[in-house]
């Protein structure tokens, strides 16, 4: 079955420390393939996506991702993190074509900054 | 450009009632999509409607409904509302004509419905 899996649900950082937030999808066919980040009480943002070519992507607020056909993974990171950093992030792919809105999403890394 | 708004922002509601949300997407999306967010169950897809059609439906049960007006305006509807029903609803609007592009997804804030 087409799915994103988030290995960790929840990671702490110290500010200024860098960041990793795996994120893997299921194997088969390549998903075009996003981060999104969400502030309690707020809806998704899109930070960076990914649909062929380059397999290192650059997104907003300093992000960045790479894609690994061979691991099946697309890891999103930052090289230091600030406090404003702290939130949920959602990995998600979209599967079979471009023809379709639906985004199917891995459960999430609450990610926490210490000062 | 404005972006995706959803109303209401928030609502209370009795078991057994039904409940209408409302999307309006970014202006020129054609592509509209509504998810659950729970935090037991994460992100789930509800459904996505592109030119008052729906294209893609999720695995919900038949109390959910949706439809889209000719101007992309897209509702939705929960009927017989259960407590777990209870859930932030987030609707995404695309371009959704088929290029890679077209598939970024904007969101709105969301509704949080509370069933009591």
């Amino acid at each position: 079955a087409q799915s994103v899996t988030q290995p960790d649900i929840h990671i702490t950082v110290s500010e200024g420390a860098s960041l990793e937030l795996r994120c893997n999808y299921s194997y088969g066919a390549t998903p075009y393939l996003f981060w999104y980040v969400q502030s309690p009480g707020q809806g998704l943002q899109l930070l960076l996506k990914y649909f062929s070519g380059d397999t290192l992507v650059q997104g907003i607020k300093g992000f960045e991702a790479e894609f690994k056909r061979s691991q099946s993974s697309f890891n999103l990171r930052k090289p230091s993190v600030h406090w404003s950093d702290a939130a949920e992030y959602f990995c998600a792919g979209i599967y079979g074509s471009s023809n379709t809105g639906k985004l199917i999403f891995g459960q999430g890394t609450t990610l926490q900054v210490k000062p | 450009k404005a972006g995706v708004t959803q109303t209401p922002r928030y609502l209370i509601k009795t078991r057994g009632q039904q409940v209408t949300l409302s999307c309006s997407p970014i202006s020129g999306h054609r592509s509209v999509s509504w998810y659950q967010q729970t935090p037991g169950q994460g992100l789930q897809f509800l459904f996505e409607y592109f030119s008052e059609t729906q294209r893609n439906k999720g695995n919900f049960p038949g109390r959910f409904s949706g439809r889209q007006f000719s101007n992309s305006r897209s509702e939705m509807n929960v009927s017989t509302l259960e407590l777990g029903d209870s859930a932030l609803y987030l609707c995404a609007s695309s371009l959704g004509y088929g290029g890679q592009g077209d598939t970024e997804a904007f969101f709105g804030q969301g509704t949080r419905l509370t069933v009591v």
